[in-house]
């Protein structure tokens, strides 16, 4: 079958390097980013969030930075491994919502990360 | 404990064919959300519930129909499979507005 990852855009690194993985967001209204890595034929899995209260928050690798400014979330990964190569998306809560929980997805970037 | 359970993994309908997907969750999660992901389009928001008994329309859900009967469990029903449908489906679940979704391991359908 179509992997998810044809057509998106990919970042190539070298195991070891850095890796930075941007996101444009839509809503100003936003309050809570969450990026989510796919790895092939298995579901989204949560990586790490932040609330729009903060513009930096860091977990075991990975940072995330929240530019509400010009609207940007990036995410970096240090030390990049084999094990990392996968979709990345970026997703946002629209405070417009209401109760209703309803996240908007990002398309994703492909990483590939090269030994 | 096992998050979000979808079953079945793959499978095959034939145009015209009938199924029902099914998710479970163990985290007694009020919202529960079903996706079609096709490539280079992202996840796309078919229908989601806010709690037991209650249903509502996403971006995309003609063609679906969902019930979600117990809290725990969410169906995603094909009346009369087409072969646009034939996608990567995936369930989740959350618990509040305020956090992110756990997701299952996604269901692979093909429609000929």
């Amino acid at each position: 079958g179509e992997s998810v990852g044809l057509h998106l855009p990919t970042l190539s690194v070298q195991e070891g390097d850095n890796s930075i993985i941007n996101c444009a967001y839509s809503n100003s209204a936003s309050d809570y980013f969450i990026w989510y890595k796919q790895e092939s034929g298995k579901g989204p899995q949560f990586i790490i969030d932040i609330r729009s209260n903060m513009d930096k928050r860091q977990g075991q690798r990975v940072t995330v930075l929240l530019n509400k400014t010009v609207k940007h979330l990036s995410l970096q990964i240090a030390a990049t491994q084999p094990g990392d190569s996968a979709v990345y998306f970026c997703a946002e809560n629209p405070t417009y919502g209401g109760a209703t929980n309803k996240l908007i997805f990002g398309t994703g970037t492909l990483l590939a990360v090269q030994p | 404990n096992a998050g979000v359970t979808q079953t079945p993994k793959f499978r095959v309908l034939k145009t015209g064919q009938s199924m029902t997907l099914l998710c479970a969750q163990d985290m007694n999660h009020e919202y529960m959300y079903w996706y079609r992901q096709d490539p280079g389009m992202g996840l796309r928001l078919i229908h989601y519930s806010v709690g037991e008994g209650t249903t509502a329309k996403g971006e995309v859900p003609d063609g679906y129909n969902v019930s979600r009967l117990k809290k725990q469990n969410f169906l995603l029903g094909l009346e009369s499979a087409a072969p646009s449908q034939t996608s990567v489906y995936f369930c989740a679940s959350s618990w509040d507005r305020a956090y992110g979704y756990t997701f299952g391991s996604g269901t692979r359908l093909t429609v000929v």
